[in-house]
Formats: C-alpha cells, sequence, structure tokens
C-alpha cells in the first residue's frame, strides 16, 4: 500500500522535544486525516481537513498542532506532549468528504 | 452519538476453519459501514464496505459480510481461513450524512490462525 505515505515510521521523543510527523497522499484525494491508535482503545479522529481548511477537531490537547499546506500534505506537529500520548499515530485520505479513507502504515510514537 | 461494539477482543481458530467476527452498532440514522484490517506493524486496509445495496458485500480475499438493518449489525465471515488472515480486525461505521465523515471505530477484534 503506497497510496498514503507515513514519516517517520517510528519515533521516540522526550516530554519538553518538539517533532512533526508527516502524512502525504498520492491519491489526489482533497480530505485528509489523523487519527490516534492507543493500546487497549478504540481508534479515535483527531482532527479531519477538506480542500486544506480545517473540518473537524474533536477536543484535541493543543501540544497537537495540524497543518495542511495542500490537499496532498499533513503534518501533526508535536510539542511538550506526555507518556500518555504515546501511540499509533494514524494518518488517512479521501475522495471526499463522504468517501471510503484509505490510511497509512503509521508512526508509531514513544513520548519518555 | 454512534458506537460500534466487536463482542470479542480475540478470536482463536485453526486453520481452513470458518470464522465470524461479530459487529454492532448503534444508530437509527442510515449508515456506511467498514471493515478494516491491520496487519501487524502495518496500518490499516480497508477490507469490504457497505454503503447502499445489496446487503451481502464481499472482499477480494474470501471475506464477506453482510448487513442486517433489523439487528443492526455487520458480522465478518470466512469459510476457510488462512494463517495470513492473522491480524486484527476493526469494525467501523460512519453517517452519510455528516459532513466530518467521521469514522467510529469498534474496539478491534484480534484473529489468530493456528495450523
Amino acid at each position: 500500500e503506497t497510496g498514503v505515505t507515513q514519516t517517520p515510521r517510528h519515533l521516540v521523543m522526550g516530554m519538553t522535544n518538539k517533532k512533526s510527523l508527516k502524512c502525504e497522499q498520492h491519491l489526489g484525494h482533497n480530505a485528509m486525516y489523523w487519527y490516534k491508535q492507543s493500546a487497549k482503545k478504540p481508534l479515535e479522529l483527531m482532527f479531519v481537513y477538506s480542500l486544506e481548511e480545517r473540518v473537524e477537531n474533536n477536543s484535541v490537547p493543543s501540544r497537537f498542532s495540524p497543518e495542511c499546506p495542500n490537499s496532498s500534505h499533513l503534518f501533526l506537529h508535536l510539542h511538550t506532549l506526555q507518556p500518555e500520548d504515546s501511540a499509533l499515530y494514524l494518518c488517512a485520505s479521501s475522495r471526499g468528504l463522504l468517501e471510503t479513507q484509505y490510511f497509512g502504515p503509521g508512526t508509531r510514537l514513544l513520548v519518555l | 452519538a454512534q458506537s460500534v461494539t466487536q463482542l470479542d477482543s480475540q478470536v482463536p481458530v485453526f486453520e481452513e476453519a470458518p470464522v465470524e467476527l461479530r459487529c454492532n452498532y448503534s444508530s437509527s440514522v442510515s449508515v456506511y459501514l467498514f471493515w478494516y484490517v491491520q496487519y501487524p506493524n502495518q496500518g490499516l486496509q480497508l477490507l469490504l464496505k457497505y454503503l447502499s445495496g445489496s446487503t451481502l458485500v464481499e472482499s477480494i480475499n474470501g471475506f464477506e459480510a453482510e448487513f442486517n438493518k433489523s439487528q443492526t449489525s455487520f458480522h465478518l465471515r470466512k469459510p476457510s481461513v488462512h494463517i495470513s488472515d492473522t491480524a486484527e480486525y476493526f469494525c467501523a461505521v460512519s453517517d452519510p450524512n455528516n459532513a466530518g465523515n467521521m469514522l467510529t471505530f469498534g474496539g478491534g477484534t484480534r484473529l489468530m490462525v493456528k495450523p
């Protein structure tokens, strides 16, 4: 599956670090999403962008800051994270907001 | 708010045996239904989806799911599993009238196929 790529695949960071997760989709889609997958919890939608405009923000702490500079790229900027933020962060894209979502491989984040 | 329940967190099964992974959702409105599969150390891959039309949907690798509106279920079945089917399976639902296209996921079912 190369339609949606995410980098890095693994990331270890301290609580005072600043890092960014990158997602790129090669499918010509117009909507992109960030999800958080924690152990023993259902996937949680974090952010939704459509045509580079944020559509949905599910009460995510401000230490997570998304950026969508164009319809092919989505970033998640991280700063002063907590150990409980350790999870797999999944990016997805869809042709439009009501279309099927396709997922990237995820970035496994560990916060020490 | 919608919710999705996958009753079984783990399903062990022997190779070539049939399997059913259960999914129930709570919604009184029309829904789109999905099954995603996540192989170890990978992201989610769409397995199959129900949007409208025939209530029985099939995937290319032998899985099928049937939308049952009266029971609000979308169980996933395969008549004969392979070792390579070992993975975590997620059921998800979305409201086609929700502009944010929010997918609500179940907790996942880990399918463990044993030789």
